[in-house]
């Protein structure tokens, strides 16, 4: 039982340039979300999903885009990359119905130049 | 707008007293608050949560306390162990809009 796996782990972009992040999780969960974390700014929500085929907006969308075609993946792209997109990426997941806890990915540290 | 604020970046204490983490937050639609920890170069791990129905929840060393009136949340760690040092999260959960909303993180040192 993997739980939620992020990859790539570390990516190097250049402005301009477009990148897809994939999340997967083996544990039937409905709904998955993205996070970034950047130092004094905690973790904020870019987009999220709960249930397959549907996304919404969090806190901080733009210049993110993301799908969910499958249950188990859910992918954050970025069509364009920005420096201000430096940043560690985290997918989280949890059940649809029950216990309200979010389980993590490992992250994913992503840099633009 | 800030949701969510834990408003010490950092917090020392000596090993086996007490860890004290507060924050708060300004949505009184959140129903559920969750606290998390996380180590360098790792995910956020769940910690304890607490339904905003309670005032109390207790799970061995950690005590998390809720104070719907003030809209304050804070996780206690008594004793503190070294290994408690880490960034510790409070997230608040809408259930009507499936959100979490994430405080900014203190980052906890227990000195041996």
């Amino acid at each position: 039982n993997a739980g939620v796996t992020q990859t790539p782990k570390f990516r190097v972009l250049k402005t301009g340039q477009s990148m897809t992040l994939l999340c997967a999780q083996d544990m039937n969960h409905e709904y998955m979300y993205w996070y970034r974390q950047d130092p004094g700014m905690g973790l904020r929500l870019i987009h999220y999903s709960v249930g397959e085929g549907t996304t919404a907006k969090g806190e901080v969308p733009d210049g993110y885009n993301v799908s969910r075609l499958k249950k188990q993946n859910f992918l954050l792209g970025l069509e364009s990359a920005a420096p201000s997109q430096t940043s560690v990426y985290f997918c989280a997941s949890r059940t649809g119905a029950g216990a309200n806890v979010l389980t993590f990915g490992a992250g994913s540290r992503l840099t633009v130049l | 707008d800030q949701q969510v604020k834990q408003n010490s970046p950092s917090l020392s204490v000596q090993e086996g007293r007490i860890s004290i983490l507060n924050c708060d937050y300004t949505n009184s639609m959140f129903d559920y608050f969750l606290w998390y920890k996380k180590y360098p170069a790792e995910g956020p791990t769940f910690l304890i949560s607490i339904s905003s129905i309670k005032d109390k929840n207790e799970d061995g060393r950690f005590t998390v306390f809720l104070n719907k009136s003030a809209k304050h949340l804070s996780l206690h760690i008594v004793p503190s162990q070294p290994g408690d040092s880490a960034v510790y999260f409070c997230a608040a959960y809408n259930s009507g809009t499936y959100k979490y909303i994430f405080g900014t993180g203190t980052r906890l040192k227990v000195l041996a």
